[in-house]
């Protein structure tokens, strides 16, 4: 079966920094794009960044161009979302997605001083 | 730029059928979007692809009585004989260049 577990999340400060993590596992990982997709509480979803098979191609939305780096491990079924220069705004629940058609429980940043 | 556009709401009868519609922007009728269920408290689970031409391909264990259409700019989810269980977000996603957007999503209640 197809999972996909993130972890990484927490309560940091505004202008901090945090690492998200995914890790896949009962599927060809380095065959599949992969998505960081959020969800701010009591809003809708949210694409935040894909990144290419082989991670040479990679796509962000605005709001957070120059700030997150999706990036992955296919050596270790890895996806992973560096989150850096945080605002209260990014508060959210990220979820790992698989090309958008399996995706994980999600995991919970906080950011607030 | 892509735009993807939900009504907030929906409702209908335990056992009744419902019609979800989700709407492309103008220049953007050939694209193919996705949908997603999410009930309350949980993740997102993958739906369906819904193509142009109306064909789709749903995900692993998607049962029968989901199904998807399209019309133009439109892509529609129909749930037939609803289930309690089927009260959830639904949302639409489609493919833009070089990005991935999701419409607002729509409440959907079993009354």
């Amino acid at each position: 079966d197809v999972q996909l577990v993130e972890s990484g999340g927490g309560l940091v400060q505004p202008g901090g920094s945090l690492r998200l993590s995914c890790t896949a596992s009962g599927f060809t990982f380095n065959t599949y794009w992969m998505s960081w997709v959020r969800q701010a509480p009591g809003k809708g979803l949210e694409w935040v960044a894909s990144i290419q098979t082989d991670g040479k191609k990679t796509q962000y939305v605005d709001s957070v161009k120059g700030r997150f780096t999706i990036s992955r491990d296919n050596a270790k079924n890895s996806l992973y979302l560096q989150m850096n220069s945080l605002r209260a705004e990014d508060t959210a629940v990220y979820y790992c997605a698989r090309c958008e058609d399996y995706w994980g429980h999600g995991t919970l940043v906080t950011v607030s001083s | 730029q892509l735009v993807v556009t939900q009504s907030p709401s929906a409702s209908a009868s335990l056992g009744a059928s419902v019609k979800l519609t989700c709407t492309l922007s103008s220049g953007h009728s050939s694209f193919p979007i996705a949908w997603h269920q999410q009930p309350p408290e949980r993740g997102p689970r993958y739906l369906m692809r819904v193509n142009s031409d109306g064909s789709h391909n749903k995900g692993d264990g998607i049962p029968d009585r989901f199904s998807g259409t399209s019309s133009g700019a439109e892509r529609y989810l129909t749930i037939s004989g609803l289930q309690s269980e089927d009260e959830a977000d639904y949302y639409c996603q489609s493919w833009g260049t070089g990005s991935r957007v999701f419409g607002g999503g729509t409440k959907l209640t079993v009354l």
